[in-house]
């Protein structure tokens, strides 16, 4: 089972927007909505963003957002900011074998 | 709140039994209604799922560790453990205990296992 794919960098302004896309396939991103996403600042546990595509957690600030169209899922950070920049993974379930779960490659954003 | 603590030897010799306990505390493992999962985080790379256990023992596993790989849970100390048989340099990672399946909620901070002699 591979890895789902996301862009290895993206980067912005403070106050702008980015969107991280991660591509799976039908047997994952595209066929269930249990997609989720994590951000990782180094030396840190990953810290749950987005779960179920588009459902905040918490706490979690709503200038994070989900989507998905097709096998592709996106996390969108609007008005960037400095404490943004950090690692991030998009998950799903998957059913194309017997593995359960696959996360994505990872996003590193930065800042500009 | 639920917190999850990883424990166990920060350096494992190849070929030996690599052995991590998560405790959890404010939330006991057998109300049910959750699974508990390990996952791993080699240097510099990404995420990779280990597998899962219900409070019930019910267990899944990555199946490209499966041959190694062993998850047990102690109710009563509120507890899971990973067990990993068989290590090479290539299972130095940090490990990181999570609570669920499809979406990982809370997550221990991570105990780095180096494999050498």
């Amino acid at each position: 089972q591979s890895a789902l794919t996301q862009p290895a960098s993206v980067s912005g302004s403070p106050g702008q927007s980015i969107t991280i896309s991660c591509t799976g396939t039908s047997s994952d991103v595209g066929g269930y909505n249990y997609v989720s996403w994590y951000q990782q600042h180094p030396g840190k546990a990953p810290k749950l963003m987005i779960y179920d595509v588009s459902n905040r957690p918490s706490g979690v600030s709503n200038r994070f957002s989900g989507s998905k169209s097709g096998n592709t899922a996106s996390l969108t950070i609007s008005g960037l900011q400095a404490e943004d920049e950090a690692d991030y993974y998009c998950s799903s379930y998957t059913s194309s074998s017997t593995l359960a779960y696959v996360f994505g490659t990872g996003t590193k954003v930065t800042v500009l | 709140q639920v917190q999850l603590q990883e424990s166990g030897p920060g350096l494992v010799k190849p070929s030996q039994t690599l052995s991590l306990t998560c405790t959890v505390s404010g939330g006991s493992i057998s109300s049910g209604g959750y699974y508990w999962s390990w996952i791993r985080q080699h240097p510099g790379k990404g995420l990779e799922w280990i597998g899962y256990i219900y409070y019930s023992g019910s267990t899944y596993y990555n199946p490209s560790l499966k041959s190694r790989v062993t998850i047990s849970v102690d109710t009563s100390k509120n507890q899971f453990s990973l067990k990993l048989s068989s290590v090479t340099a290539a299972d130095t990672a940090v490990y990181y205990c999570a609570r669920g399946v499809e979406t990982f909620d809370y997550w221990g901070q991570g105990t780095l296992v180096t494999v050498s002699s």
